[in-house]
């Protein structure tokens, strides 16, 4: 079965400081597609990242990148140079190929506060 | 705006009422999704559809029925509602494979 762990309930950081969000991962199939989205205040769930089982490089999205390290299923965000817009929860999630209408299973979300 | 449209937005049913959920998306995506979201569980996926007029049960499908009998809507009914279902409730839309989603922007539901 699949399963997606993030162990930090809540992080907090300055503004302008970079931030590491853990999740680890854990599937069997070798093809999968991991996923960082933010929920601010407002609710809407907003897609930041995408990393792929078999891409070679770390995903990157401006102030988001992706430490994949797939030998130990880890699948950390790291944000460069917090803003207080980056006040949110944040949730990793995985999708697994090949499995028709498989779901992107969600991890139960950190909350991330900035402070200037 | 393409999207993902979820109506209403808000409600208040009282314990033993029915309701029903709609999502609705332009994109043309085969794959629609229900997920409740809690305070310290994350998201939790209910009910899924791969094509119009299949439904499957995702983790947590009791009190729920969905259906999807046109591509671009799918709902989601609460026959007699309780008050665990208080919760948020998000549609999401796909394509297959292991594209991301597209995210309604969630029902608050409160069940009295």
């Amino acid at each position: 079965a699949q399963k997606i762990t993030q162990t930090q309930p809540g992080m907090f950081v300055q503004e302008k400081e970079a931030v590491t969000l853990d999740c680890t991962y854990d599937t069997s199939d070798p093809s999968y597609g991991l996923f960082w989205y933010k929920q601010p205040s407002s609710g809407e769930m907003i897609f930041l990242i995408y990393q792929g089982s078999y891409d070679q490089q770390n995903a990157t999205e401006g102030r988001y990148s992706l430490n994949f390290q797939k030998a130990r299923k880890s699948a950390n965000l790291v944000i460069s140079a917090s803003q207080l817009g980056d006040s949110a929860m944040y949730f990793c999630a995985m999708r697994v190929f090949g499995q028709a209408g498989t779901a992107l299973i969600f991890g139960k979300g950190t909350t991330l506060s900035v402070s200037s | 705006n393409a999207g993902v449209t979820q109506t209403p937005k808000f409600r208040v049913l009282k314990t033993g009422q029915s309701m029903t959920l709609l999502c609705a998306q332009d994109m043309n995506h085969e794959y629609m999704y229900w997920y409740r979201q809690d305070p310290g569980m994350g998201l939790r996926l209910i009910h899924y559809s791969v094509g119009e007029g299949t439904t499957a049960k995702g983790e947590v499908p009791d009190g729920y029925n969905v259906s999807r009998l046109k591509k671009q809507n799918f709902l989601l009914g609460l026959e007699s509602a309780a008050p665990s279902q208080t919760s948020v409730y998000f549609c999401a839309s796909s394509y297959e494979g292991l594209s991301g989603y597209t995210f309604g922007s969630g029902t608050r539901l409160t069940v009295v």
